[in-house]
């Protein structure tokens, strides 16, 4: 149990569009789920933190207008980049929790955002 | 079905001891292996292992990865209370340029002054 999915796996825009990505816990309710941004040396730098039915919580520097994120229910959280830029190119991953910020994390496979 | 299991599944030992912590996987098209702790919220890159035999070394950390095997391993010496965390193992899977990680379930280990 405990499965993360996230869609899609892989997306190329061109600069100034939006790009949805969607996480989904597939076999339990999620409470809580994690954004993370992953960066070239591999680090991961959590980008907000959502429950369900509640507004998200961004971390510093995170711009809430341009990275949006909905919790609308147990099992799906989405992160829209708006008026993507090419340096908003990156690897874009997921993780949800049942219980809150203080539970396990399960992650998700991650999405790679290309922005031209 | 690609995987990633990760050995125990909890642990909790005395400050001074050694461990061993264990990352099997069964992934098809294997690019790298990495190693996170998560301590609080995002967990913090630790090792990211590539080659089979070749150690990775941070202070009283250590890690080794055996392709043949399919397995790594993450070693901690003289333990302290500060190492208590939750490590997680990831694989790298990179069919047809298309990335994704593959994830254990993590280790929890926790350290007793």
């Amino acid at each position: 149990g405990a499965v993360v999915s996230q869609h899609p796996s892989r997306v190329i825009c061109k600069s100034g569009t939006s790009v949805k990505i969607e996480c989904r816990s597939l076999d339990f309710q999620a409470t809580t789920m994690f954004w993370y941004r992953q960066f070239p040396k591999k680090s991961l730098m959590l980008m907000a933190t959502s429950n369900e039915g509640s507004k998200a919580t961004y971390e510093q520097g995170v711009e809430k207008d341009k990275f949006l994120i909905n919790h609308a229910s147990l099992t799906l959280s989405t992160l829209t980049v708006t008026s993507a830029h090419p340096e908003d190119s990156s690897f874009y991953i997921c993780s949800a929790s049942r219980h809150g910020v203080t539970d396990t994390q399960y992650f998700g496979p991650g999405t790679r955002l290309t922005v031209l | 079905e690609d995987k990633v299991v990760q050995s125990p599944l909890s642990l909790v030992v005395h400050e001074g001891d050694t461990v061993t912590l264990n990352c099997s996987y069964e992934v098809t098209n294997f690019r790298s292996l990495l190693w996170y702790k998560q301590e609080k919220k995002a967990p913090t890159f630790l090792f990211m292992l590539t080659s089979s035999g070749i150690e990775k070394k941070s202070g009283r950390l250590s890690s080794i990865l055996d392709k043949k095997e399919l397995f790594s391993i993450l070693n901690i010496t003289a333990t302290q209370t500060g190492d208590s965390a939750i490590y997680l193992c990831a694989v790298e899977d990179n069919a047809g340029n298309n990335r994704k990680l593959i994830w254990g379930l993590g280790t929890s280990l926790a350290v007793n002054p």
